[in-house]
């Protein structure tokens, strides 16, 4: 697609329910990212896919929080019983992989984020 | 480890005046990547501008400037003559030169011009 898409835009659910949030990204783009955005807050890193692998994870708060990548395209990232902690907007971002210097691939896009809402 | 400072919390500044937003960052990758990104009230993330780590030379994009300096590990960005368009908030990122490696970004900057 032109941009990096996410599903849904807006979520309310109940408290203990599972949540699943999409990210659809730049067509051609291998790398793709989770990030969490607390309302006022800064962007929290959350996982970060190389294909359809994850060679970092560290951001993610708890095994409640897990994400998958199939296809070397399309990301899901599921937080299984919802917290009201778990509040914020998810952000997904991709781009090129590349390491070759200076490339613009280096540069990653965001999606306008699912604003996720526990009750 | 890498880490990105934002030391300004809220900036708000008169229209047409000149503000810089600071950036501080630390890693020990010799190749790294830096970022400015903008999120308007609407909330969206947009990005504004890239540099390379080997590449020390200062861009100016219409009212928007950038000033990357190597020996102090900051890369600051100014806004000239601004405008109440320019109100958002304001990330710094960094990304090392690993082919895995994630972004991080600093804690935001809120800029709010005055009409």
């Amino acid at each position: 697609g032109a941009g990096v898409s996410q599903s849904p835009s807006n979520k309310v659910t109940e408290k203990g329910k599972d949540v699943e949030l999409r990210c659809d990204p730049i067509s051609g783009h291998t790398a793709l990212y989770w990030y969490r955005q607390s309302l006022g807050q800064g962007l929290e890193f959350l996982i970060y896919f190389q294909g359809n692998s994850a060679p970092d994870k560290s951001g993610l708060p708890s095994d409640r929080f897990s994400a998958e990548r199939t296809g070397g395209s399309v990301s899901t990232l599921t937080i299984q019983r919802t917290q009201q902690e778990d509040s914020a907007v998810y952000l997904c971002a991709s781009s090129w992989l590349t390491a070759k210097r200076g490339s613009s691939g280096n540069t990653i896009y965001f999606g306008e984020g699912s604003w996720l809402t526990v009750v | 480890a890498q880490k990105v400072t934002q030391a300004q919390t809220e900036i708000s500044v008169v229209e047409k005046e000149d503000v810089t937003l600071d950036c501080v960052y630390e890693t020990r990758d010799t190749t790294y990547y830096l970022f400015w990104y903008k999120q308007p009230p609407s909330g969206e993330l947009v990005f504004l501008i890239r540099r390379n780590s080997f590449d020390e030379q200062n861009e100016i994009s219409g009212r928007y400037s950038w000033n990357f300096q190597k020996s102090t590990s900051s890369f600051n960005f100014t806004i000239t003559a601004s405008q109440v368009v320019d109100s958002a908030v304001y990330f710094c990122a960094l990304r090392g030169g690993s082919s895995a490696s994630k972004i991080i970004f600093g804690s935001g900057t809120r800029l709010s011009i005055r009409p």
